[in-house]
């Protein structure tokens, strides 16, 4: 059974810091893994979709890693801004399409 | 990109009765959609597979006789919360397959049952 765990849970940092959140998966065997933006009370913003094929997609301050063999992927955020406080969801695609996501990382930048 | 809606978006209902949530493909065809459940400060948990034409796949520990899923037609899935209770007050969320790989989601259904 796919589990996805995310690390830090929360996280308040300055504004500028460049800053590093941690998503891993169990089963390797997955077809995509994307990042997602939630701001409280609100639905899910796509951020990055990796395919299975691919290390790495990029979005303007955002960098998205992935790594099948060790089950973990990582989403960079550069320079950050007080705009980007929100919940980080990662979730990962296998089997039958459906998304298992993972525990998410409350994220604070402060100004 | 793609566009995933949801119908309604907030809906508040007393304890007893049944409240339908629609979550439309509004510009692709979907024969797969998926039904999300996400208590506060939780992260989303997946209730369903909803398939066209068949019956809905349910994951564990998800009632099937009080979260029926019906996937009528390959634009539209829909979740009745039947007999609903103040537990089952929670954000729903659905998404749509769009072939081969691409997921969307809705924008989410924040139910409260008084």
């Amino acid at each position: 059974k796919q589990e996805v765990t995310q690390i830090p849970a929360a996280l308040s940092v300055p504004e500028g810091e460049n800053l590093v959140l941690n998503c891993s998966f169990t089963d390797s065997a997955i077809y995509n893994l994307q990042w997602f933006r939630q701001d409280p009370g609100k639905g899910l913003t796509s951020l990055l979709l990796i395919q299975s094929s691919q290390r790495e997609q990029t979005s303007g301050r955002l960098n998205a890693s992935l790594d099948k063999s060790s089950g973990r992927s990582t989403l960079y955020i550069a320079a950050s801004q007080p705009g980007d406080s929100a919940t980080y969801l990662c979730a990962v695609a296998s089997g039958t399409y459906k998304y298992i996501f993972g525990t998410g990382t409350r994220l604070k930048v402060l100004a | 990109g793609a566009v995933v809606s949801q119908h309604p978006s907030r809906v508040i209902c007393k304890s007893g009765t049944s409240v339908k949530i629609e979550c439309r493909s509004l510009d692709f065809q979907a024969t797969t959609m998926f039904w999300y459940r996400q208590f506060p400060k939780q992260s989303l948990m997946l209730m369903a597979t909803s398939n066209e034409g068949s019956k809905a796949t349910y994951e564990q520990g998800v009632e099937k006789d009080k979260f029926l899923i019906n996937h009528a037609s390959l634009t539209l899935s829909t979740l009745t919360v039947t007999s609903a209770h103040p537990e089952d007050s929670s954000f729903y969320i659905c998404s749509a397959n769009r072939e081969p790989y691409e997921q969307y989601f809705g924008p989410g259904t924040r139910l409260t049952v008084t």
